[in-house]
């Protein structure tokens, strides 16, 4: 079964920093084009990055230069590092996947999505 | 970046009726078009894509329609477990970014 599982998140200060784990089941995570969504409660989606199958990643103006993408192929999971982190970046964080024999920027494989909360 | 504008943000139907939700780029995306369905405490589901595209699973009461600018969602005799909020995408080029929403409530 194609799956993909996150962790990771909890409550930490703003200023502070987390890192979420986004674990593949089914499929390998590095023939796939990646993407990280979050939502803050009660809110729309926000997409945050796209990690191509190749190893480059694109971020949303809102999070560049404080949160990076990383790969560990050996155990066919993504990471979310997330650095000087604000409030205004609560929120549930999603991780999908796009097969690699789509085109169209088809993310049929979503996480079940894991919560940050950045408080005080 | 590119805008999408997605409307209605609500709308109220009864079951067995018929409804329409829209999404319009503020630049051509081609078929670079996703739809999402998302019930509350859920992640997002994906109906359509590649604008027009059934997703495997998805019942064939959702039908999606356009290319370019426009693009539409149609659900055909709405059932109870339709009653959610539906996103449109585009993933044309980075920012890929979605619709505000449109909540579909039980009238």
């Amino acid at each position: 079964e194609v799956q993909l599982v996150e962790s990771g998140g909890g409550l930490v200060q703003p200023g502070g920093s987390l890192r979420l784990s986004c674990a593949a089941s089914g499929f390998i995570v590095s023939t796939n084009n990646m993407i990280w969504v979050r939502q803050a409660p009660g809110q729309g989606l926000e997409w945050v990055s796209l990690t191509y199958s190749g190893g480059d990643t694109e971020y949303a103006d809102s999070v560049k230069g404080r949160f990076t993408v990383s790969r560990l192929n050996s155990e066919n999971t993504l990471f979310l590092q997330m650095s000087s982190l604000r409030p205004e970046d609560t929120a549930f964080y999603y991780c999908a996947a796009e097969p690699p024999e789509d085109v169209w920027g088809t993310y049929r494989t979503w996480g079940q999505g894991t919560l940050v909360l950045v408080s005080s | 970046d590119i805008q999408m504008t997605q409307s209605p943000s609500s709308l109220s139907a009864s079951v067995g009726d018929t409804v329409t939700i829209t999404c319009r780029a503020s630049q051509s995306i081609s078929s670079y078009f996703n739809w999402f369905q998302q019930k509350p405490g859920k992640a997002p589901k994906l109906l359509i894509y590649a604008a027009s595209s059934l997703q495997s699973g998805v019942p064939s009461r959702f039908s999606g329609s356009g290319s370019g600018t426009d693009f539409t969602l149609t659900i055909r005799s709405l059932q109870p477990e339709d009653f959610a909020t539906y996103y449109c995408q585009q993933t044309y080029k980075t920012p890929y970014v979605f619709g505000q929403g449109t909540k579909l409530e039980i009238k």
